[in-house]
């Protein structure tokens, strides 16, 4: 699976779009792009997923560039809940393993 | 739907003691597995299981035993706690299919062994 870049950490203020990147310069083509969020060590949560189209659900949207080499992934309205290190994640979903291999992810930070 | 759960919430185990972290859901999905995350660090891949009778390894699964007997429950059996072993550790499931499936996570067990 490709691996994934993102800032350790990122400020937003409540009630502003959060907009956290994430690179994946060496995604193939029938690789996904995962963002899931963890909330002070619960168990992690799913957002969102895309492969080549821009994706929006009642959570989040996925930007995802032409090239497919980075993402952009958009809370629209950040609340305090929304405080969480955010994980991007690059998985190919072939063969019997569902791996999710969790990097280092992004802290976000909602200020009040 | 109860989703994924597991039990206990924590435990602290003595070197050398054995016990079985629980996991269950109730959403008839083929494919579980077990995650542990240490501090400051990513999960990672204990074992997993497509199905009922059906197991794998995963990234890190030494010290660690797993099956399969329904479709509902997959326990992970610590043989010989490890003070190594000291970790929160996640159940999570999916369907299986093409890669557009989600994996749902239980809420975690927090272990320490001294």
């Amino acid at each position: 699976d490709a691996k994934t870049t993102q800032p350790p950490s990122m400020d937003c203020a409540e009630g502003r779009a959060a907009n956290l990147p994430c690179n994946h310069s060496t995604i193939s083509g029938n690789e996904y792009v995962y963002w899931y969020r963890q909330i002070h060590s619960q168990g992690p949560q799913y957002i969102i997923h895309g492969l080549k189209n821009n994706e929006t659900n009642e959570m989040a949207s996925l930007i995802i560039t032409e090239d497919r080499k980075s993402s952009t992934l958009i809370l629209p309205h950040a609340t305090l809940r929304d405080t969480a290190v955010y994980y991007c994640i690059v998985v190919i979903s072939s063969g019997s393993a569902r791996q999710l291999t969790f990097g280092s992810g992004t802290q976000l930070t909602v200020l009040p | 739907n109860a989703g994924v759960t597991q039990t206990p919430k924590f435990q602290v185990l003595k070197t050398g003691q054995s016990m079985t972290l629980q996991c269950a859901q109730d959403m008839n999905h083929e494919y579980m597995s077990w995650y542990r995350q240490d501090p400051g660090m990513g999960l990672r891949l204990i074992h997993y299981s497509v199905g009922a009778g059906i197991t794998d390894q995963g990234e890190v699964p030494n010290g660690y035993n797993v099956s399969r007997s329904t479709t509902e429950d997959f326990p992970l059996r610590l043989l010989s706690a490890a003070p190594s072993q000291t970790s929160v550790y996640f159940c999570a499931s999916s369907y299986l299919g093409l890669a557009k499936e989600t994996q749902y996570f239980g809420p975690g067990t927090r272990l320490l062994v001294l």
